[in-house]
């Protein structure tokens, strides 16, 4: 059974710091993995995508690495901004033909001024 | 391009009543797929339709139920609410649901059970 781990569970930074947040997931046979973003009672918005193939992707700030064989990715988030603050959440796709997705719990990031 | 619209976007009802919530995909999707998130359980995959056929389901009970009409918005039913089924409605939608594609979410529908 897939089981998503995210750690920290929360993490508190000041503005203008570079930040790790990480991914560990249990079965490596996953199709790819996605990063999202979840703003208190709102929905999820799409941050990064990586294929099983891939090692990583890039988007402005962001940059997320996947290690497969080691059932790991990170999320690299580059100067933050307190317009970061969020809970970020990976999910792993288990299944090649639909959106069967395991997220992991998040991590709530907060970026104080 | 529009995004992913759920309606509504609240809901309270009372135990033993049944709800449906509707969830409009981004046009040229045809993947839909639905998620509750609870604090204690995170984010559960309950089903995902594809050209108005369920591909596949997670493990929740017979209570909850979907459809995918032709113009691949759907709909997800619950019937008999429990005070168990307060959460956060998730749905997304892709182009296909395969490998190579991107799940976008709605803003969730919250549904409250008195």
């Amino acid at each position: 059974k897939q089981e998503v781990t995210q750690i920290p569970a929360a993490l508190s930074v000041p503005e203008g710091e570079n930040l790790v947040l990480n991914c560990s997931f249990t079965d490596s046979a996953i199709y790819n993995l996605q990063w999202f973003r979840q703003d208190p009672g709102k929905g999820l918005t799409s941050l990064l995508l990586i294929q099983s193939s891939q090692r990583e992707q890039t988007s402005g700030r962001l940059n997320a690495s996947l290690d497969k064989s080691s059932g790991r990715s990170t999320l690299y988030i580059a100067a933050s901004q307190p317009g970061d603050s969020a809970t970020y959440l990976c999910a792993v796709r288990i299944t090649w033909n639909n959106n069967d997705m395991r997220f992991g719990a998040g991590t709530r990031l907060t970026v104080k001024p | 391009k529009a995004g992913v619209t759920q309606t509504p976007r609240y809901l309270i009802k009372t135990r033993g009543q049944q709800v449906t919530l509707s969830c409009s995909p981004i046009s040229g999707h045809r993947s839909v797929s639905w998620y509750q998130q609870t604090p204690g359980q995170g984010l559960q995959f309950l089903f995902e339709y594809f050209s108005e056929t369920q591909r596949n389901k997670g493990n929740f009970p017979g209570r909850f139920s979907g459809r995918q009409f032709s113009n691949s918005r759907s709909e997800m039913n619950v019937s008999t609410l429990e005070l168990g089924d307060s959460a956060l409605y998730l749905c997304a939608s892709s182009w296909t649901g395969g490998l190579n594609t991107e799940a976008f979410f709605g803003q969730g529908t919250r549904l409250t059970v008195v």
